[in-house]
């Protein structure tokens, strides 16, 4: 049971180019969200997806796409990534209330 | 008014003492609490949750709620080094997404 998985675990990108943060869990767990964590500013959610088939933007929406591939996989797109972005992101996904954490990408964008 | 804020810089305590960790909220509507414990460059691990006024003993941790003034609060007794870490409060907004706070360093001394 490997919990909330995340690939790949560190990204550098230059300004302008595009990528897609990968997420699974085995948990069989029906909300899904992307976290972004910056120094300073504590953990704000991007996107979620209470179900499959379902997304919401969250606090923090702007530069980023989501796509809910199916109960396990959530994935989180930057078209064209800033600088703005560095940051490190995590997927987690919930059940009763409580949320599960993936081990982070940590992202630079130069 | 953030919606939830941690105001204590890094708290420091001698290894065996209590560390005493604060933690408050502004929509009063809010029904769940939780406590997260992130060590450096890793991602946040729940450790605490409550839903009712009062005290929630869990080993050496103790959650407390009340909701009348809208604070939460995290005890740590026996304080251990591997205590060392940044623990988060967060507060659930509905379909499980939470608010963080920035967090607050605790440092256990030997």
């Amino acid at each position: 049971n490997a919990g909330v998985t995340q690939t790949p675990k560190f990204q550098v990108l230059k300004t302008g180019q595009s990528m897609t943060l990968q997420c699974a869990q085995d948990m069989n767990h029906n909300s899904m969200y992307w976290y972004r964590q910056d120094p300073g500013m504590g953990l704000r959610l991007i996107y979620y997806s209470a179900s499959e088939g379902t997304t919401d933007k969250g606090e923090v929406p702007n530069g980023y796409n989501v796509s809910r591939l199916n109960k396990r996989e959530f994935s989180l797109r930057l078209e064209s990534a800033a600088p703005s972005q560095t940051s490190v992101y995590f997927c987690a996904s919930s059940v009763g209330g409580r949320t599960f954490f993936g081990p982070g990408t940590r992202l630079t964008v130069l | 008014q953030k919606e939830v804020e941690q105001n204590s810089g890094p708290l420091s305590v001698p290894e065996g003492a209590i560390a005493s960790l604060n933690c408050t909220y502004s929509d009063r509507g809010s029904q769940s609490f939780f406590w997260y414990r992130q060590y450096s460059g890793k991602s946040p691990e729940l450790i605490m949750f409550i839903y009712s006024n009062g005290d929630k003993e869990d080993g050496r941790f103790t959650a407390q709620l009340n909701k009348a003034s809208q604070y939460v609060s995290l005890l740590i007794r026996d304080s251990q080094p591997s205590d060392s870490a940044t623990y988060l409060c967060a507060v659930s907004k509905g379909n499980n997404r939470l608010a963080f706070g920035k967090g607050n360093q605790v440092v256990v001394i030997p």
